[in-house]
């Protein structure tokens, strides 16, 4: 079954240390997004790559990092410089062609700094 | 700014019973609106969307959602709730000419489904 993949489900960090969590997906998307979701303040979009090798900031793009070297890979990279990085951290994918689709989400990856 | 709102943190219903979950959003032209459900610790499922046409829209697991553009809303209905519709449900808005993959969401609305 096509699907995106997010590992790993669940990761406590110390402060001071980057994470890197995964996304994968085999659903042949070409565009991929990172949302971040905090209680009470629904999504908020972090990254987006439309392409391979190209990506653009979403609206709270401050102290992290993503990559794409692969189509259905889409890393996101929590660092030291994100102030407050305890969150529920969501993967997404959209076929593009058609301005008509919607979102597909992975399971999650929920990041705790202790 | 545009937004969406979701104007009840929780909404309560006895099984059953119709349930509406509210929504309302401040787009200018005419956005694509989305509802999806998320379960604990879970990712968000896809639900329905509204692109054109008819504004009664009819999605998965027995919802339904109407758009009013002249109240600028989109509410979730289902005529019958289940115990198993309890969940944290959202409201989505794509705006004109955006990214299709930047959605702007409302805050989020807990359904809880009493027997």
């Amino acid at each position: 079954d096509g699907g995106i993949t997010q590992s790993p489900k669940y990761l406590f960090r110390k402060e001071g240390q980057n994470v890197t969590l995964s996304c994968e997906q085999n659903l042949n998307h070409d565009a991929m997004y990172w949302y971040r979701q905090d209680p009470g303040q629904g999504l908020r979009l972090i990254y987006y790559s439309q392409i391979v090798n190209d990506f653009q900031k979403g609206d709270i793009a401050e102290g992290y990092s993503v990559s794409r070297e692969k189509k259905e890979s889409f890393p996101l990279t929590v660092t030291s410089a994100q102030k407050n990085p305890t969150a529920f951290y969501l993967c997404a994918s959209i076929r593009t062609g058609t301005n008509t689709g919607e979102l597909f989400f992975g399971e999650g990856s929920r990041l705790t700094v202790l | 700014a545009q937004s969406v709102a979701q104007p009840e943190d929780q909404v309560n219903v006895a099984e059953g019973n119709p349930l509406t979950v509210k929504c309302t959003y401040s787009v200018s032209g005419n956005p694509y609106l989305f509802w999806y459900v998320q379960y604990p610790n879970r990712g968000l499922q896809f639900l329905l969307k509204y692109i054109t046409g008819d504004n009664l829209v009819k999605g998965s697991y027995g919802f339904e959602a109407e758009f009013n553009k002249s109240q600028t809303s989109f509410h979730l209905k289902k005529p019958s709730a289940l115990v198993s519709d309890s969940a944290l449900y959202f409201c989505a808005v794509r705006p004109p000419g955006g990214n299709t993959g930047k959605l702007i969401f409302g805050q989020g609305t807990t359904l809880q489904v009493k027997p």
